[in-house]
């Protein structure tokens, strides 16, 4: 057990749906980030969140969307996805330069 | 970003000593070394980090050599339950903004009993 939650854990969607993952943290972190891991692929950083300000964005398509509206919760809105987003999703949390940061179990992502 | 290269695949026997290599050479004086495994369908467990002195905590040990341009993630005796992908990264930490991590390959470790 991390500290940190994500849910849903699996999520299987449609092209044309709009679905929302959530990230929850209560460990008194600062930071906040999305990764993506697509089959057999090192994890990719997607977004970097620091106080609630987004802070890195990886060149991600706009289909996806982070909304950080406070310290310890972190979303990403999904629309219009393609087939090849589907992929496991992964939050993390950190403090500046204590140990981690600490991941999430992940949301595995199916888009049909 | 700073890079690490680890080998693709370690094979270790149960109950035995694990040394698994990391080579950084680019790595900058602020830079900390993290070690994180993950076994399948699961997200990244942090190990262990360090800066520039050997490491000791209940999971495992990181050996930094004296130039910091390598280390090793020492697993003091295997068990199947570690059999999993090790990654090594290279943390940089920027005031104000946390530290970001930048995956490579890993090195995918298996335990035979």
């Amino acid at each position: 057990e991390t500290g940190v939650t994500q849910t849903p854990r699996h999520l299987v969607m449609g092209m044309t749906n709009k679905k929302s993952l959530k990230c929850e943290q209560h460990l008194g972190h600062n930071a906040m980030y999305w990764y993506k891991q697509s089959a057999k692929k090192p994890l990719e950083l997607m977004f970097v969140y620091n106080f609630k300000e987004q802070t890195e964005n990886n060149s991600v398509p706009s289909r996806f969307s982070p909304e950080c509206p406070n310290s310890s919760h972190l979303f990403l809105h999904l629309h219009t996805l393609q087939p090849e987003d589907s992929a496991l999703y992964l939050c993390a949390s950190s403090q500046e330069v204590a140990g981690g940061p600490f991941f999430g179990p992940g949301t595995r992502l199916t888009v049909l | 970003d700073a890079k690490t290269t680890q080998p693709n695949s370690m094979e270790s026997n149960e109950e035995e000593p694990v040394h698994l290599p990391c080579n950084h050479s680019t790595i900058s004086g602020t830079d900390y070394i993290h070690w994180y495994r993950q076994l399948p369908s699961q997200g990244p467990e942090y190990v262990i980090h360090g800066l520039t002195s050997n490491v000791n905590n209940r999971m495992a040990s990181l050996a930094i050599a004296e130039d910091r341009k390598s280390s090793t993630l020492i697993l003091h005796r295997a068990t199947l339950r570690d059999a999993a992908v090790y990654y090594c990264i290279l943390r940089v930490c920027i005031y104000n903004q946390g530290g970001k991590l930048i995956f490579g390959q890993g090195t995918e470790l298996s335990v035979k009993p």
